[in-house]
């Protein structure tokens, strides 16, 4: 299975300032890259589809401009949250698929904290 | 838009017994998968069933499928303490690599 590193595990930032978390493959080449949003005690909700050299794929109600993906090589995509606000306070999951493109390997998460 | 409900949402057993949780998803799949998550953590996967599969089993683990009813059981038997997580049933259809994750079990293993 894939190896996947998410950075940094915790963030605690200012309302207005942006926060960049990074999710590297360690040990395989990911052309294709998933981020999932969960709020406490609830479930995943997928956010976007991160493509190597391409646009992400964004899912219906998450603002692009908001949540920028960057997935320039086959081991990093970086989620930025722009402008961040209080609301915007979640835990970030990235996750690789394997090469059937079946299951998912998960990063250990980012707690991003907004005050 | 999540996939499935999965009930009960929480779960309260002692070491040694078993813990069945259950999924229903809403369209088609090709595959349906558990995977766990500790608190604040990443997600772990367990185990894949594939639409045209009924049974599986891995260690304790044994998922059932039922395509009929759009819905899956995962059992753990002889459950630890170490098995105290939440549990999550995730529907993937065509789409390369991509889930649908249902609410979520939350399990806890008193010793």
């Amino acid at each position: 299975g894939a190896v996947v590193s998410q950075h940094p595990s915790r963030v605690i930032c200012k309302s207005g300032t942006s926060v960049k978390i990074e999710c590297r493959s360690l040990d395989f080449q990911a052309t294709t890259m998933f981020w999932y949003r969960q709020f406490p005690k609830k479930s995943l909700m997928l956010m976007a589809t991160s493509n190597e050299g391409s646009k992400a794929t964004y899912e219906q109600g998450v603002e692009k401009d908001k949540f920028l993906i960057n997935h320039a090589s086959l081991t990093l995509s970086t989620l930025t949250v722009t402008s961040a606000h209080p609301e915007d306070s979640s835990f970030y999951i990235c996750s690789v698929s394997g090469r059937r493109g079946e299951k998912l390997f998960f990063g250990s998460g980012t707690q991003l904290s907004v005050l | 838009s999540q996939q499935g409900e999965e009930d009960p949402q929480a779960l309260s057993i002692q070491e040694g017994e078993n813990a069945t949780m259950n999924c229903s998803y809403k369209t088609s799949i090709n595959n349906l998968q558990w995977y766990r998550q500790n608190s604040g953590r990443g997600l772990v996967h367990l185990i894949l069933i594939r639409s045209n599969e009924r049974e599986k089993h891995s260690g304790r683990l044994r998922v059932t499928l039922d395509t009929s009813k759009k819905s899956s059981s995962l059992l753990i038997t002889a459950s630890r303490a170490a098995d105290t997580a939440s549990y999550f049933c995730a529907g993937q259809d065509d789409s390369w690599g991509k889930l649908q994750f249902g609410a979520g079990t939350q399990v806890v293993v008193t010793p």
